[in-house]
């Protein structure tokens, strides 16, 4: 139990071009996701959280109009980067809470298998 | 500020030799403590995790960890490593109870010798 899916696992694209990722708890109903960005050899930082049926909110320095999130249910958020540039490229991970806390408690997040996002 | 040091970027061991992986976060209040387990090109996997009670919790993979109030510390140890153990560690921390957002530590690279 408890698996979070991500799509794309990798994806390439231009500059100027906009990336959609997907993010999906597959046996659980998830009120919160949450997405964090993985820079190489660094830890993980957390981008916004992720609300089901409301705006994300997201922590200081994150473009909101760069980084679209939408949780249009209880079991998928999507992460869109906009105009993706170059140091856009990174190790994006969501992560999802189950709602009804069966697995290990509401407060436990599972982790997607990460989409690694490279801009040429 | 709250934050979560791992102090130990890199941790080489040899096979089937005991391992501990530091971590101790800045907070004196109540916090939620985890660890996760990162293999190369996947996403994190949980491994144990404190919320109360007995201070020393045991995970997957005959991983455990020590809470440490005192020392705000909360180590993760195992007796005998194998090969598959190589794999980058987080250590994570819930602050605030309310948003449960995790803060996590820059993480340690265990790496098995043969």
């Amino acid at each position: 139990g408890a698996v979070v899916s991500q799509h794309p696992s990798r994806v390439i694209c231009k500059s100027g071009t906009s990336v959609k990722i997907e993010c999906r708890s597959l046996d659980f109903q998830a009120t919160t996701m949450f997405w964090y960005r993985q820079f190489p050899k660094k830890s993980l930082m957390l981008m916004a959280t992720s609300n089901e049926g409301s705006k994300a909110t997201y922590e200081q320095g994150v473009e909101k109009d760069k980084f679209l999130i939408n949780h249009a249910s209880l079991t998928l958020s999507t992460l869109t980067v906009t105009s993706a540039h170059p140091e856009d490229s990174s190790f994006y991970i969501c992560s999802a809470r189950d709602s009804g806390g069966r697995f290990f408690g509401q407060e436990t997040q599972y982790f997607g298998p990460g989409t690694r996002l490279l801009v040429l | 500020a709250q934050s979560v040091t791992q102090l130990d970027s890199q941790v080489p061991v040899f096979e089937e030799a005991p391992v501990e992986l530091r971590c101790n976060y800045s907070s004196s209040v109540s916090v939620y403590l985890f660890w996760y387990v990162q293999y190369p090109n996947q996403g994190l996997q949980l491994l144990l995790k404190y919320l109360s009670g007995s201070t020393l919790v045991k995970g997957i993979n005959g991983f455990e960890a020590e809470f440490n109030k005192s020392q705000t510390s909360f180590h993760l140890r195992k007796p005998s490593v194998h090969i598959s153990d190589t794999a980058e560690y987080f250590c994570a921390v819930i602050f605030n109870f309310g948003n449960e957002k995790l803060t996590f530590g820059t993480g340690t690279r265990l790496t098995i010798i043969p």
